[in-house]
């Protein structure tokens, strides 16, 4: 079975600037979630859908981050405008239990390397 | 935010030798989860352990888990090279879904 899918892998640019990232989770996955990875950090959590709606999006910066997942299927993560403290890998996962269950084990793509200078 | 705190930050060892970190949380949790990070690739899942379980065997990995002292453990025998990487450990809360992650340990396996 294919894993999590994700591009571009790196992408450098200027503040102010905006940027997309796209994932593509393991197909039948209802649950997809966005992570932000500060070098030397853990993973934080973004954004949860189930399907294609919205469970958590807490730790959203919503002024300047919004994600979408049109259909239930492929996401989208932008910034806009980005500032220095966005650097960072983007790490996108999915897990399989339709209702979102606790405790389903997430599947991580290889993560989008974003360095704003 | 960040649950807790893996000890050591960094730990170096020969080839052969068994290597344990520790993790630390704040909350009332459903399971703990370890995930293994190497250079500049995604993480992989290693082993989930539930709240009401105490430990937990996967090939060469020992997870252990104790509720009252907010604690886990994460033990590789008999290490290899290959095992050097990145090493979290992350908790689902009590109540929500999504994962927690830890500051990690970074395993250096000297051949």
């Amino acid at each position: 079975e294919a894993g999590v899918a994700q591009s571009p892998r790196y992408k450098i640019i200027e503040k102010r600037q905006s940027v997309a990232f796209w994932c593509n989770p393991i197909s039948g996955h209802a649950t997809l979630y966005w992570y932000q990875q500060i070098l030397g950090q853990g993973p934080k959590l973004l954004i949860q859908f189930q399907n294609n709606g919205v469970v958590d999006d807490s730790q959203l910066p919503k002024d300047r981050f919004s994600a979408e997942r049109l259909k239930g299927v492929d996401s989208t993560l932008k910034i806009q405008p980005a500032k220095l403290e966005d650097s960072a890998v983007y790490l996108c996962a999915s897990s399989s239990k339709k209702q979102g269950n606790i405790g389903d084990t997430q599947y991580f793509g290889p993560g989008t390397r974003l360095t704003v200078l | 935010s960040q649950q807790g705190e893996e000890d050591p930050q960094a730990l170096s060892i020969q080839e052969g030798e068994n290597a344990t970190m520790n993790c630390s949380y704040k909350t009332s949790i459903n399971n703990l989860q370890w995930y293994r990070q190497n250079s500049g690739r995604g993480l992989v899942h290693l082993i989930l352990i539930r709240s009401n379980e105490r430990e937990k065997h996967s090939g060469r990995l020992r997870v252990t888990l104790d509720t009252s002292k907010k604690s886990s453990s994460l033990l590789i025998t008999a290490s290899r090279a290959a095992d050097t990487a990145s090493y979290f450990c992350a908790t689902v809360d009590t109540g929500r879904r999504a994962l927690t992650f830890g500051s990690g340990t970074r395993l250096q396996v000297q051949p």
